[in-house]
Parts: structure tokens; C-alpha cells; sequence
């Protein structure tokens, strides 16, 4: 049974460019979500997918969107890349009774 | 708002000695809480979890009490090995409605032979 994984493995961009991330969920899971985690700190949520809606928003600006698709893979884009979003970005997914979150090995964006 | 604070590290133990990590959060409702462990280069992996007041969440000889009152969940270890050296999170789920994690900042335990 795969578990999440996530693509690409890393990633360099320059400021102002546009990036996307993709997720798929462990197998039986509806529900995804992805976390930004700066070097040296704690992952902060971004936000999460359920039935392909935006269910939930942490305090990221619009430059952060998302996607959810049919079969709960998901997508986050972000636009206008600052030096500041340079992080591990990590999808986790659950099933949407559960509130046990699986995450992912990770995506690594460097912007320079 | 939501907020978890956990013990600064780093920490720094001799093989076979005796961890504890603390950790204190503030949750409006009935959260469930967490503690995830992230090797070097890896996401994050459950270690253990607990859903309500008095539950005690163990695995792999590590422990952690939800205590309610003092709104604290600490992780214990009795014994603490070479290849439990990693970055430890506390986290909790707001319960209810609000479905994001709130993680600590992390301690990295580093066990030396």
C-alpha cells in the first residue's frame, strides 16, 4: 500500500516565477493538506481539500491556490515566488472522520 | 489563538538515558494531540496520539499523557537509543470544524553511544 507521495522531490525557481507542487493520498484517504515548513521550524498549515473544495485556510496569501481532483490528488500553485517561500512543502492526507494526518516525504522549492 | 510550545533544544543524551520533551498548547474546543518525529531529509511520521483527557498514546517505548488540566502532553522515553536521534513535534487538531494541525517548533534529540 503506497503511502503519500508527493512531486516533484526539488525543486529551484527564481523570484517571480510561478511553481506547482502535486500530492497523491495513501490509498482510501479524501482528504488533503499541505503545510509550508521553513528550515529550523515547525510545519504551518496552509490549507486543506475536501470534495474538491477549499475546506479550511491557514494565513497564506492569495499567491498560495490549490487544487482537489476526482481522485483526491492535489495540486498547490504558487505564484509571484518571493526568496520567503523557499521551504519543505508537505502533504498529508486522512480520511475526512479521521483527524490522523499521513504526510508525505516532502517537496523542497529554493528560490533564488 | 491555537499555539503549542515545546521544550527548546537541542537536546543532548548519553544511550539508555531518560527523555522528556515538553509540551503545553492552547486549543479553543476538545483537541486531539500529537507528537510526530521527522528523521533527517524525511516528512514527518506519527509516533503517537491522543483524543481525549487521561489517555496515555505510547509506541516504540515512548509515552505521552493528554493532561487536560495542564494542558500539556510531554514525551517520555525510559530508555533512549542511537536511532531515536531526530527532530520531535508536539501538535494538536482543533477539534470540531477546524481540521489544521498547530505544530511546536520541533527539539532535535540527538543520542550519543
Amino acid at each position: 500500500d503506497a503511502g503519500v507521495t508527493q512531486s516533484p522531490t526539488h525543486l529551484i525557481k527564481t523570484r517571480g516565477q510561478q511553481v506547482t507542487l502535486r500530492c497523491s493520498p495513501k490509498s482510501g484517504h479524501d482528504t488533503v493538506s499541505w503545510y509550508q515548513q521553513a528550515l529550523g521550524q515547525g510545519p504551518q498549515f496552509i490549507f486543506q481539500y475536501y470534495e474538491e473544495e477549499e475546506r479550511q485556510r491557514g494565513n497564506f496569501p492569495d499567491r498560495f491556490s490549490g487544487h482537489q481532483f476526482p481522485n483526491y490528488s492535489s495540486e498547490l500553485n504558487v505564484n509571484a515566488l518571493l526568496l520567503g517561500d523557499s521551504a519543505l512543502y508537505l502533504c498529508a492526507s486522512t480520511e475526512q472522520r479521521d483527524n490522523e494526518q499521513f504526510f508525505g516525504p516532502g517537496t523542497r522549492l529554493t528560490v533564488l | 489563538g491555537d499555539s503549542v510550545t515545546q521544550m527548546e533544544g537541542p537536546v543532548t543524551l548519553s544511550e539508555e538515558a531518560f527523555l522528556t520533551i515538553n509540551c503545553t498548547y492552547t486549543a479553543t474546543g476538545y483537541p486531539s494531540l500529537f507528537w510526530y518525529v521527522q528523521y533527517p531529509g524525511e516528512g514527518l511520521q506519527l509516533l503517537l496520539k491522543a483524543t481525549k483527557a487521561d489517555d496515555k498514546g505510547s509506541n516504540k517505548g515512548f509515552e505521552a499523557t493528554y493532561r487536560k488540566e495542564t494542558t500539556s502532553f510531554h514525551l517520555e522515553k525510559g530508555s533512549v537509543q542511537v536511532s531515536d536521534s531526530a527532530v520531535y513535534f508536539c501538535a494538536h487538531s482543533g477539534g470540531g470544524s477546524n481540521y489544521k494541525l498547530t505544530f511546536g517548533k520541533g527539539t532535535l534529540l540527538t543520542v550519543n553511544p
